[in-house]
Parts: structure tokens; C-alpha cells; sequence
């Protein structure tokens, strides 16, 4: 079966510094991964997905991950973040077309005046 | 938004009752999901349904049941509440496996 391991529990940031959220998987075939971000008392929302092609993958609010099969890892990265990204960090991986998506235990980032 | 209603929003129950939670779509999407949400745990999996009158078990189903006998609608049943079901509950929907969409939540007290 297939796990997630979000390294850090929580990851505090000055305003318009970069932040990178680590993830890392382990399956030993072709995953699908995704980002997923939780703003309090709401649901989850997809911040950006990778299923194939490009390893550099672009989503929304000026997020990007970086997918690496050696090192089973989908890392995600911003430049330069805003107070308006503090919120729960979820990666998620999922085998089977339409099966079991399996959630890491949560990063929360912290965007500091 | 992807048309998704999670009823009720807040519940408070006392310990040994029963109690059933609804998720109500209208994408028409094949497949539903129930998931709790704990601190530390990130979110796991209940019960899943890939169709009409078919669902399977996640990694948490003990103590829970499911029933899906419309596309659109997804109940999740605890048959007998504890305090360690205290929790918040997301029901998601998806057409594949490309992405989830979410419920808002079902904040969840058993006393």
C-alpha cells in the first residue's frame, strides 16, 4: 500500500520569503500526486496535480511542485508567499484511476508580518 | 465550486447513539468518498463508493457503514457513536482518479 510523509508539522515564514513543503512518497508503481490546501474551517481545494509528462508542474496562486521518481519525492515550492497562504498544506497520492487518494498528515504554513 | 452539501454541518451526540451523515452531489460524479479529518492523522479514509449499491472499505471503516443508493446521495452511518469518532468528516467526489472535490465538513461531537 501506498503512504505519504509530510516532514514538517508546521513551517513558519516571514511575508514575501520562498517556502518549500516537503513531500515524500512510497509505492513501488506509477502514482498520481497532488497538493491540496485547507483554509480554516473550510474543505480541501486542489492547489495542482501531477498524473504525467512535465516534472515541473504549475498550479494556482503562484505554487509550483517538482515531482522526482529516484527520490520519490513532490515537493512544493513558492518564491515568494503571502500572509494570505497561511492555511494546511495537504500531498495526496492516489494508484488506480478513480480508487483510494491517501493523505500525508498535514503541513502547516505560517506567513509571518 | 464542484456541487457538493454535507448535512448536518455540527452535531453533538451522546456516546451509544446512532447517527448518519449525508453528502448530497450534483456533478453526477461516479465516485464518492467519506474521509475524517483528526489532528496530526491528516485525512483518512472511511468507506468509498465507486457506483450505485457499490463501496468498499478504507483504512478506518470499523464502526462505521455506508450506503449508496442514489448517485447523488452518500450516507455515512456510526451504529454506535464513540468518543474516539469525534472528528471532522469531508465527503468528496471525483469522475476519476484526477482530483477530489470537497465537502465543507461535518464537525462532529460525540459525548
Amino acid at each position: 500500500a501506498q503512504s505519504v510523509t509530510q516532514l514538517d508539522s508546521q513551517v513558519p515564514v516571514f511575508e514575501e520569503a520562498p517556502v518549500e513543503l516537503r513531500c515524500n512518497y512510497s509505492s513501488s508503481v506509477s502514482v498520481y500526486l497532488f497538493w491540496y490546501v485547507q483554509y480554516p474551517n473550510q474543505g480541501l481545494q486542489l492547489l495542482l496535480k501531477y498524473l504525467s509528462g512535465s516534472t515541473l508542474v504549475k498550479g494556482i496562486n503562484g505554487f509550483e511542485a517538482e515531482f522526482n521518481k529516484s527520490q520519490t519525492s513532490f515537493h512544493l515550492r513558492k518564491p515568494s508567499v503571502h500572509i494570505s497562504d497561511t492555511a494546511e498544506y495537504f500531498c495526496a497520492v492516489t494508484l488506480t484511476y478513480g480508487q483510494n487518494f491517501v493523505f500525508g498528515p498535514g503541513t502547516r504554513l505560517s506567513v509571518l508580518p | 465550486d464542484a456541487g457538493i452539501t454535507q448535512s448536518p454541518r455540527h452535531k453533538v451526540t451522546e456516546t451509544g447513539t446512532p447517527v448518519t451523515l449525508r453528502c448530497h452531489q450534483t456533478e453526477n460524479h461516479r465516485y464518492m468518498y467519506w474521509y475524517r479529518q483528526d489532528p496530526g492523522h491528516g485525512l483518512r479514509l472511511i468507506h468509498y463508493s465507486y457506483g450505485v449499491k457499490d463501496t468498499d472499505k478504507g483504512e478506518v471503516s470499523d464502526g462505521y457503514s455506508v450506503s449508496r443508493s442514489k448517485t447523488e446521495d452518500f450516507l455515512l452511518t456510526l451504529e454506535s457513536a464513540t468518543s474516539s469518532q469525534t472528528s471532522v468528516y469531508f465527503c468528496a467526489i471525483s469522475e476519476g482518479g484526477e482530483k477530489l472535490f470537497f465537502g465543507s465538513g461535518t464537525q462532529l461531537s460525540v459525548l
